[in-house]
């Protein structure tokens, strides 16, 4: 059963709007968040998280939101620009046993900013 | 800095056959990941490693083997290839506190593998 939930594969937004991402988690011991930027044949990178004890991070351009009650987080992308159209991943930080966390990614949203 | 590095980023096999795959990182980091990344399946981990000489199972570790020996590097071994672990693999590493739930991977730029 998927614990990390990204429902629309691809997002398409004109340039200068804001790109809105979803995610949903099912697991409520997950504590902490992170989200992925992915271009074409490289590595993803790391773009920005958030704690659980927190509702919101930003960072420039970039705003996560996390709702703990609607197990949900959003990242806003505002003004979205052509460089950033790319994959996106949410992932989810859980307690993996023996003092040690993994991530937990969800499918992937390809957002793609239309000049 | 070249961070995570992966090699080879390119290989074709026959199924059968077995191959490496190197992961290495100069950011003196503890722990140690491989994911394999399908269309349409998001990242899912195979085995990581907390630490040099230690390794643990993940998501999908049926057909892998890895090890640890030394810290800088983490192997990933493929005894006898079969089609469906054509995929593309990632490497990644973090510096994780014990108990910790910060755990922010950084990611080689990976190994498209192609089993026939």
């Amino acid at each position: 059963d998927q614990q990390v939930k990204q429902n629309s594969p691809s997002l398409s937004v004109q340039e200068g709007r804001i790109s809105i991402l979803n995610c949903d988690y099912t697991n409520s011991m997950f504590d902490y968040f992170l989200w992925y930027k992915k271009y074409p044949a490289e590595g993803p990178t790391f773009l920005i998280s958030i704690s659980s004890i927190k509702d919101k991070n930003e960072d420039g351009r970039f705003t996560v939101f996390l709702n703990k009650s609607a197990k949900h987080l959003s990242l806003h992308i505002v003004p979205s620009q052509p460089g950033d159209s790319a994959v996106y991943f949410c992932a989810a930080s859980g307690y993996s046993g023996a003092g040690s966390y993994q991530l937990t990614f969800g499918k992937g949203t390809k957002l793609s900013v239309i000049p | 800095n070249a961070g995570v590095t992966q090699t080879p980023k390119f290989r074709v096999l026959k199924t059968g056959q077995s191959m490496t795959l190197l992961c290495a990182q100069d950011m003196n980091h503890e722990y140690m990941y491989w994911y394999r990344q399908d269309p349409g399946m998001g990242l899912r981990l195979i085995h990581y490693s907390v630490g040099e000489g230690t390794t643990a199972k993940g998501e999908v570790p049926d057909g892998y083997n890895v090890s640890r020996l030394k810290k800088q590097n983490f192997l990933l071994g493929l005894e006898s290839a079969a089609p469906s672990q054509t995929s593309v693999y990632f490497c990644a590493s973090s510096y994780s506190e014990v108990g910790v739930a910060k755990n922010i991977q950084y990611f080689g730029a990976g190994t498209r593998l192609s089993v026939l």
